[in-house]
């Protein structure tokens, strides 16, 4: 599975867009790009998982670039409880992805 | 829909105890995999279960084991435990698991073992 690189920190204002930016720079034509975030001592929660095209949820929004070797999450109106540690990861299938260390975005009043 | 139920919460042990730990699955699911969560070495994967059948398995000693019982449900077991097995232990199920793309892995909240 591609290798990704997030930056390991960053904060947001309440209330404002929160872009948490992914670079996989290895990834293969058929592997999917999904993102997880991790509250503190809780498991990981899905967020939102795409392909090529760019993704929305009720959640989240992704955005891949053309040639996909990079993605960033979009969180449109970042709350306090969005605080947590987001996992970028890259594979064919999640369970078979390895989670690195994430970025942790810290929302800030 | 209820989510990923995993049981205990916490646990203590001492060394060279066993304990085993519970996860049940979101309604539907068939594949549960276990993964091991400690702030040195992040996330690393146990194993995956599926239909009953161990499919795929990380690279950890026999001491840690696992099983699937017919309704989905699954166990690990960590036998004489040692201080480093201290750790948040979280099992995540899907529908079919690994061998299908585009699978989404649902995780439970943890059992949080602590070895004294």
């Amino acid at each position: 599975d591609a290798k990704t690189t997030q930056p390991p920190s960053m904060d947001c204002a309440e209330g404002r867009a929160a872009n948490l930016p992914c670079n996989h720079s290895t990834i293969s034509g058929n592997e999917y790009v999904y993102w997880y975030r991790q509250i503190h001592s809780q498991g990981p929660q899905y967020i939102i998982h795409g392909l090529k095209n760019n993704e929305t949820n009720e959640m989240a929004s992704l955005i891949i670039t053309e040639d996909r070797k990079s993605s960033t999450l979009i969180l449109p109106h970042a709350t306090l409880r969005d605080t947590a540690v987001y996992y970028c990861i890259v594979g064919l299938n999640a369970g078979k992805s390895t989670f690195g260390d994430g970025t942790t975005l810290t929302v800030k009043p | 829909k209820a989510g990923v139920t995993q049981t205990p919460r916490y646990l203590i042990k001492t060394r060279g105890q066993q304990v085993t730990l519970s996860c049940s699955p979101i309604s539907g699911h068939r594949s549960v995999s276990w993964y091991q969560q400690t702030p040195g070495q992040g996330l690393q994967f146990l194993f995956e279960y599926f239909s009953e059948t161990q499919r795929n398995k990380g690279n950890f000693p026999g001491r840690f084991s696992g099983r699937q019982f017919s309704n989905s449900r699954s166990e690990m077991n960590v036998s004489t435990l040692e201080l480093g097995d201290s750790a948040l232990y979280l099992c995540a199920s899907s529908l079919v698991g690994w061998t299908r793309e585009d699978e989404k892995l649902f995780f439970g909240s943890g059992t949080q073992l602590s070895v004294l």
